[in-house]
């Protein structure tokens, strides 16, 4: 088995700061993702690298940044944290089809002030 | 865009009960088709996915059969429990390409002894 480790579990900030929310893996999974889940509207596609170094946009990346150095992390940066950005970020990992399972981490709560 | 549609939002049962959660999806092509559980504090976690016509999943006495014709996938099962609350979410993915899923809204389960 493997896991998710998102770090920090809660990210309080200020208007306009730039925040960085970090993930790693231990599966060897080639594929990582970050979503943002938000009260009532499920979860939505923010970044996603099928390899090191890769990165690609999913649906909601205006506004973060996404640096992908080392198969096993994957970092997400909000550029400049909005009050409307308060959300869960989840981060996952899977082996690389759009047919396989995704695992997830426990997710990062951003509160901006 | 592909899309996921969860009908129910809310659902209340007491232990024993038979549990349905509707799904259905717009997608081009041939999908595979997810169903995710999150209890609170934790990422959603898998419970099982179905990628062919009439295919069948299921995980922990859930289930749910692949239709195409009618584009639903819809979460049954027959005898809930208190440890089954938590929030279900349908999703679809490209078989293909490692992207990100398109989740429904998710479904807030709610049983009581």
């Amino acid at each position: 088995g493997g896991i998710i480790t998102q770090t920090p579990k809660f990210l309080i900030g200020q208007e306009g700061q730039k925040l960085t929310l970090k993930c790693q893996q231990n599966f060897n999974h080639d594929t990582m993702y970050w979503y943002r889940q938000d009260s009532g509207k499920g979860l939505r596609l923010i970044y996603y690298s099928i390899t090191e170094n890769d990165l690609q946009k999913g649906d909601l990346s205006e506004g973060y940044d996404a640096s992908r150095e080392k198969k096993s992390s994957f970092s997400l940066t909000v550029t400049s944290a909005q009050k409307n950005e308060m959300a869960v970020f989840l981060c996952a990992s899977s082996i690389g089809t759009g047919g396989a399972e995704q695992f997830f981490g426990p997710g990062t709560r951003l509160t901006v002030l | 865009g592909d899309s996921v549609t969860q009908t129910e939002g809310q659902v209340a049962l007491s232990e024993e009960d038979f549990l349905t959660i509707h799904c259905n999806y717009s997608a081009s092509g041939y999908p595979a088709l997810f169903w995710y559980v999150q209890y609170p504090g934790e990422g959603p976690q898998f419970l099982f996915r179905a990628s062919r016509d009439k295919e069948k999943g299921s995980s922990r006495g859930f289930e749910a059969t692949y239709n195409k014709e009618t584009t639903s996938f819809h979460l049954q099962k027959a005898s809930v429990q208190e440890s089954d609350s938590a929030v279900y979410y349908c999703a679809l993915g490209d078989r293909g390409y490692a992207q990100g899923l398109t989740f429904g809204l998710g479904t807030r389960v709610s049983v009581f002894p």
